[in-house]
This record gives C-alpha cells, sequence and structure tokens, in this order.
C-alpha cells in the first residue's frame, strides 16, 4: 500500500494566517490526490481533487498544489470556520489511503 | 440537494453480523460509484470499499482488511447502497460513512460527497 505522510500534525494559526499543510507519497501518484476537511462530529468534506482542482462551492482561499510524490494545501487567509483537521487522500491505485491528518488550531 | 443518509450502525459482539444502508437522493445514483470510509474513534479515515456504476458492471474493490467478510451491494432501483459485515472484529468498530464518488474518467475519481456516518461498536 501507498503510505501518505503529513506534516505537520498540528498546528497553531491566528485568523488572517496563511497557512500550508504537506503530504507526501511513498512513491508517485501522478496528480491522483485529495484534500479534505473535517470538523469534530462531522463528515469529511471535499476540498480539492486532481491535486489542485477546487471542489465546488469550496472557498478560493483554499488551493492544492504538487505532483509525483509531494504535495502542499495551501490557506491564503485563515477565517475562523477553518480551524479543523484536514486529510489527504491518495487514488493512485488500490487501496486509496489517507494520510494522518493535521490538526489546525488557534 | 445530494443528500446521503446511513443507517444501521449497532452494538454486535465479535464473529456477529450487521447490514448498514445508505439511501441517497438528490442525484442519478445509477450514474456513480459508491463507497464505504470508516473512521475508528479518535482515528483517522480508512477506505472499506467500493462498488461501481451499471457502466462498469457494477463491479467491487475491498480493503484486505474486510475482503471475504465484508459486501458491498446496490440496488439502483431503490437508490440505496448496502455494506454487509460478517465476522466481526473489535478492529471493526468505527464509524461508517457512505460516500458517493464521481468519476472523472482516466482513473481520475473523487470522494466529492459524504454521509454524516453511522456508528459501528464490536464488543462483548
Amino acid at each position: 500500500d501507498i503510505q501518505m505522510t503529513q506534516s505537520p500534525s498540528s498546528l497553531s494559526a491566528s485568523v488572517g494566517d496563511r497557512v500550508t499543510i504537506t503530504c507526501r507519497a511513498s512513491q508517485g501518484i501522478r496528480n491522483f490526490l485529495a484534500w479534505f476537511q473535517q470538523n469534530p462530529g462531522k463528515a469529511p468534506k471535499s476540498l480539492i481533487y486532481s491535486a489542485s482542482s477546487l471542489q465546488s462551492g469550496v472557498p478560493s482561499r483554499f488551493s492544492g498544489s504538487g505532483s509525483g510524490t509531494d504535495f502542499t494545501l495551501t490557506i491564503s487567509s485563515l477565517q475562523p470556520e477553518d480551524f479543523a483537521t484536514y486529510y489527504c487522500q491518495h487514488y493512485s491505485i488500490y487501496p486509496p489511503t489517507f494520510g494522518g491528518g493535521t490538526k489546525l488550531e488557534i | 440537494e445530494v443528500r446521503l443518509v446511513e443507517s444501521g450502525g449497532d452494538l454486535v459482539q465479535p464473529g456477529g453480523s450487521l447490514r448498514l444502508s445508505c439511501a441517497v437522493s438528490g442525484f442519478t445514483f445509477s450514474d456513480f460509484y459508491m463507497d464505504w470510509v470508516r473512521q475508528a474513534p479518535g482515528k483517522g479515515l480508512e477506505w472499506v470499499g467500493r462498488t461501481r456504476d451499471k457502466a462498469h458492471s457494477y463491479t467491487t474493490e475491498y480493503a484486505a482488511a474486510v475482503k471475504g467478510r465484508f459486501t458491498v451491494s446496490r440496488d439502483d432501483s431503490k437508490q440505496s447502497f448496502y455494506l454487509q459485515m460478517n465476522s466481526l472484529k473489535t478492529e471493526d468498530t468505527a464509524v461508517y460513512y457512505c460516500v458517493r464518488t464521481r468519476n472523472y474518467g482516466g482513473g481520475n475519481w473523487n470522494f466529492d460527497y459524504w454521509g454524516q456516518g453511522t456508528l459501528v461498536t464490536v464488543s462483548s
């Protein structure tokens, strides 16, 4: 299985900050990478697919980049509702696997 | 509005069986792959299994941890998706999410909508 490693595992930031979360795959996955946001007690929500394509309805302050093994999720100006846990996920081969998550805290 | 509503989660003893259901609305169900993803308490996300759409002959895929014990199925006429879980183990304890999967072709797809989840607890 392809291992997905996120860093950092937790991150403290403030409203208005620009933050970047990194995801590394244990082998090349082209651009078959997605990002999800999860608030406590809620279902995950799709943010990004194909490494950089924004899911419909997601604010433009979210952006994704990368290809191969190294990827980033950037939030350009943090809003109060962005404090959540973020997961990357590859879908290059079966099984699709998720990173361990990055908890974004105030 | 896309809606996915899971049901069937319960407390079950190790070795027991359970069937989860997912009722969908707001989209043409037969056009989409459907997946189950689970999350153990306080842990990360783990993909469980998939059924493809009619155009792809409803073929299925499973995670190694559940292959041979779990079965995914769908009934397009009822707009419903199912997960039959047999020989349950304590490590199967998790919230199980029903997920719509949009297939863009060329191996590109995305888990674009998620249900609210249903809790399965395996314990004696």
